[in-house]
């Protein structure tokens, strides 16, 4: 499988700013993939990255909120903007491969 | 859409004992049904899968079976260890497919 990696790891940011995660992939995939897992919860996809045009966002989701970009075929990056309490989550990258789907080890955020 | 649930929600095992972990789905349309296991500060990560033209399959101390027919897998861990304490996630997905439908966990406790 391939390895996932994402920054930061962990960040605490203040109300009202905005962070960009990054998702780096050490070999070519097809399907990108952002999740969000808030606190004791299951897993919510929040787009779908897709190379050379614009994400595809699931519903309650919107790229003014959550700017996405993939530049190529192993990168991509997840923007949250103008970031509020409930923003406190676990963003995790995945990638998907030949039907199966990989997480990285997630960016843990905490919002004040 | 496709709708998985997943039950217990908490479960607590003395070490060696068996741990079973049940999912239902609702679209006989998915066919691709991996097992996440998420350690704490961690992605979660595929421990185990299985597609819809088998009914069982094993790995060690792990196995999943599948009855297509009533719409429910279950993953069974025999002769639990401390490490295998985490929170353990069901999925469902036709394969080949982008979207992933995830189980709302379980928290795995193996009291040494």
């Amino acid at each position: 499988s391939a390895v996932i990696s994402q920054k930061p790891s962990r960040d605490i940011c203040q109300r009202g700013t905005s962070l960009t995660i990054q998702c780096q992939v050490d070999s070519q995939v097809t399907m990108m993939f952002w999740y969000r897992q808030q606190p004791g919860q299951s897993l919510t996809l929040i787009a779908t990255a897709n190379q050379g045009s614009e994400a595809t966002y699931e519903s309650g989701f919107v790229i003014d909120k959550f700017p996405i970009s993939r530049p190529n075929l192993t990168f991509s990056t997840l923007t949250v903007s103008n970031m509020s309490p409930e923003d406190s989550s676990i963003y995790l990258c995945s990638v998907g491969n030949t039907g199966e789907l990989f997480f990285g080890e997630g960016s843990r955020l905490t919002v004040l | 859409g496709e709708n998985v649930e997943q039950h217990p929600s908490t479960l607590s095992v003395q070490e060696g004992d068996s741990a079973v972990i049940k999912c239902t789905y609702s679209d006989s349309a998915s066919n691709y049904f991996p097992w996440y296991k998420q350690e704490l500060g961690k992605g979660p990560q595929l421990i185990i899968d299985i597609r819809s033209n088998v009914g069982e399959k094993k790995d060690q101390r792990i196995a999943v079976t599948l009855n297509k027919t009533a719409k429910h897998f279950s993953l069974h861990i025999t002769e639990t260890q401390p490490e295998d304490s985490a929170v353990y996630f069901c999925a469902a997905s036709i394969h080949t497919g982008n979207q992933f439908y995830f189980g709302t966990g379980t928290s795995l406790t193996v009291i040494p």
